[in-house]
């Protein structure tokens, strides 16, 4: 069954430091999203990616935070200088139509 | 700011009984989708419904859609210990892309 990957699994950081965590969908999916989940929290949407531009962000999703999709297959995020509060799972998301996702294992960052 | 309230948040039980899962919200919703959540894992797709009163069947679970796309439940029938996990209801808001709220999860315990 097709997978969406994400890497790396683990990412420890310094806090200032910038992070790219970086995710291959499913091939054949038009729309890309990012979501997080603080430890213990509800899972909580970040961005979503269609045709190459964002189509919809969340207030969390502010001026330090990029994506990008640098070819046919990867979709990266960016953090460009990370704070205690941005520790978190990162989860990638793709799909082709609005309904039913599939989720990549995440990547945990943690920030130090 | 939409809220998906999902409940009871711990079920612990002993296999072969029922059990129901609710999520409820005061905002309308295009689509409500159930996940289960494995520790350390993505959420993974269990079930989409889309119109109000919709009713599906995943072998011993029933999800249901409420007529006016405000709630949904998940109902299991003759649980079993294999049946153990986080399960997450997610909403999708009108008019969004991919912004899906999510409820806190149910973490259910059946006990053999």
């Amino acid at each position: 069954e097709p997978e969406v990957t994400q890497t790396p699994s683990h990412q420890v950081t310094q806090m200032g430091q910038e992070v790219i965590l970086r995710c291959v969908p499913i091939s054949n999916h038009l729309y890309f999203y990012w979501y997080r989940q603080i430890l213990g929290q509800k899972v909580e949407f970040l961005v979503s990616f269609y045709n190459n531009e964002i189509s919809e962000k969340s207030e969390i999703f502010d001026d330090q935070f990029s994506v990008e999709r640098p070819d046919g297959s990867n979709f990266t995020l960016k953090i460009r200088s990370t704070k205690l509060e941005d520790s978190a799972m990162y989860f990638c998301a793709s799909n082709t139509v609005n309904y039913g996702y599939t989720f990549g294992s995440g990547t945990r960052l943690t920030v130090v | 700011t939409q809220l998906l309230e999902q409940s009871p948040q711990f079920l612990s039980i002993q296999e072969g009984e029922n059990l129901t899962v609710y999520c409820n919200s005061s905002s309308v919703f295009s689509s409500l989708q159930w996940y289960r959540q494995e520790p350390g894992e993505g959420p993974v797709l269990l079930v989409t419904v889309v119109t109000g009163g919709e009713v599906k069947k995943l072998k011993r679970l029933t999800f249901q859609f409420g007529d006016a796309r405000k709630d949904s439940s998940l109902h299991i029938t003759a649980a079993q210990p294999g049946d153990t996990g986080l399960y997450l209801c997610a909403g999708e808001a009108l008019g969004s892309q991919g912004n899906l709220i999510f409820g806190k999860g149910t973490k259910l315990s059946v006990k053999p």
